[in-house]
């Protein structure tokens, strides 16, 4: 079935460790996204990637990097992992770089990460 | 700043209809789109408005004011399945996308 596979789906970090989270997709879509989910707040985008080798900050990209070496992969990477960092972290995909036409975001299950 | 407003939970009953308001505050607009999540999963795309007027797609409608700011979802015939959070999101001037926190739907029997 086509989509966006996220690994972990769970994860539980000691604070200062460094953890990547994986996404992959199949759909060929350009734009790729990091969202984190926090209780009582909306989706806040980290880092997003409109083309394979292109990178752009979104919202709260501090503390995170990413990396778009090919179509498929977007992994999200915890340099020094911190409390503050727990949430439930979506990996989201569209077939345009933004627009109206692009239509909708397609969303991976997520990885809820616990740092203590 | 930019601003979506919706309601943080709304309780509805089983075979009724309920509407879900969305207001927004952002700088310019290129379409709202709506999102359901059920509890632990991903969200799912509903649908899009970019015109002002309704759009009907089954038991689900939305409809958009751009001169008012204002969304809103309309669910009908409600079925227990229809529990869970309906997030409204703006597109903004630079394409970027502005989400709410969500509205929290609890359909009771």
């Amino acid at each position: 079935i086509a989509g966006i596979t996220q690994a972990p789906t769970s994860q539980i970090l000691a604070a200062g460790r460094r953890m990547t989270l994986r996404c992959t997709q199949d759909m060929r879509h350009n734009a790729m996204y990091w969202y984190r989910q926090d209780l009582g707040l909306g989706l806040r985008l980290i880092h997003y990637s409109n083309t394979a080798g292109t990178t752009g900050k979104g919202e709260v990209p501090d503390g995170y990097s990413v990396s778009r070496a090919n179509t498929d992969d977007f992994p999200l990477t915890l340099a020094s992992a911190v409390p503050s960092q727990t949430s439930v972290y979506f990996c989201a995909s569209s077939d345009g770089a933004g627009g109206p036409d692009t239509g909708e975001l397609f969303f991976g299950e997520g990885s809820r990460l616990t740092v203590l | 700043g930019q601003n979506i407003d919706q309601p943080t939970e709304m309780t509805a009953t089983e075979g009724a209809i309920v509407q879900i308001n969305c207001t927004y505050q952002t700088s310019g607009f290129n379409g709202l789109f709506w999102y359901q999540q059920h509890a632990g999963e991903a969200p799912t795309f509903l649908s899009y408005n970019v015109l002002d007027g309704l759009e009907e797609k089954g038991r689900f409608s939305s409809f958009l004011s751009r001169s008012k700011g204002y969304s809103y979802l309309l669910l009908k015939e409600l079925q227990m399945k229809d529990s869970a959070s309906y997030l409204c999101a703006v597109l903004d001037s630079n394409y970027q996308l502005i989400w709410g926190a969500g509205t929290k739907l609890i359909i009771k029997p």
